[in-house]
């Protein structure tokens, strides 16, 4: 299983891009890369998955490298209902899928 | 249901006694995941089950830790004598797998609201 690693925390104020980085440097073949947000007492939730490139919806973009070693997840002009831990997983989604490990996650503190 | 359910919403209990949490999946979604929250801490890996499989039990920290699920409907998360460590949210997850149909939010994971266990 890729192990991810991401930053512990991060600020931002409102009205600013964010990004946030991802690194998985033993990323498989078949893994796809997802990202999550919390926000406390509640459970995470679905942002956006990618396996390569650029993907982009409605609330973020995802940008991957050629390698896919890492990923950066960036959320254009943040909000304060943007404070929310976010995390990377890394896993697969063929055919058995599998066990989903989440690493620490990044606090992101959105301040007016 | 129209998300995951989990319950009871919140546990208190003695030292020692059992507890049993249950999770009601999205349906149709053959994959589901229980995992464990400490307070301020990340989200630990309990057990994972797919379908009719034999479920990966890796993530369980003790014999006291159990879970059951019939099928790809509700699954229960027993802890037995219960401890003070064992205090946290417990978080249910429920996923579609991938076919040759439709890729699209497979393996993308849908919790509940979770539950959370306080051992006095």
């Amino acid at each position: 299983l890729a192990k991810t690693t991401q930053p512990i925390s991060m600020d931002s104020y409102e009205g600013q891009e964010v990004n946030i980085t991802c690194s998985h440097n033993n990323i498989a073949t078949n893994d796809y890369i997802t990202w999550y947000q919390q926000f406390p007492s509640q459970g995470p939730r679905f942002i956006i998955q990618g396996y390569k490139t650029k993907v982009t919806n409605e609330v973020a973009s995802l940008f991957i490298p050629a390698d896919r070693k890492s990923s950066t997840l960036s959320l254009p002009r943040v909000s304060l209902s943007d404070t929310a831990v976010y995390y990377c997983l890394v896993g697969p989604i063929y055919n058995q899928g599998g066990k989903l490990i989440f690493g620490q996650g990044t606090e992101l503190s959105v301040k007016p | 249901g129209a998300g995951v359910s989990q319950s009871p919403s919140n546990k208190v209990t003695e030292k020692g006694k059992d507890v049993e949490l249950r999770c009601d999946p999205i349906s149709g979604h053959t994959a589901l995941y229980w995992y464990r929250q400490r307070l301020g801490q990340g989200l630990e890996f309990l057990i994972y089950f797919q379908g009719n499989s034999a479920p990966d039990k890796s993530g369980l920290p003790s014999d006291r830790f159990s879970a059951e699920r019939t099928g790809e409907s509700v699954s229960t998360l027993t802890i037995q004598r219960t401890q003070q460590e064992d205090s946290a949210v417990y978080l249910c997850a429920s996923s579609l797998l991938w076919s040759v149909t439709s890729n699209s939010g497979a393996n993308v994971l849908t919790f509940g609201a979770g539950s959370r266990l306080t051992v006095l």
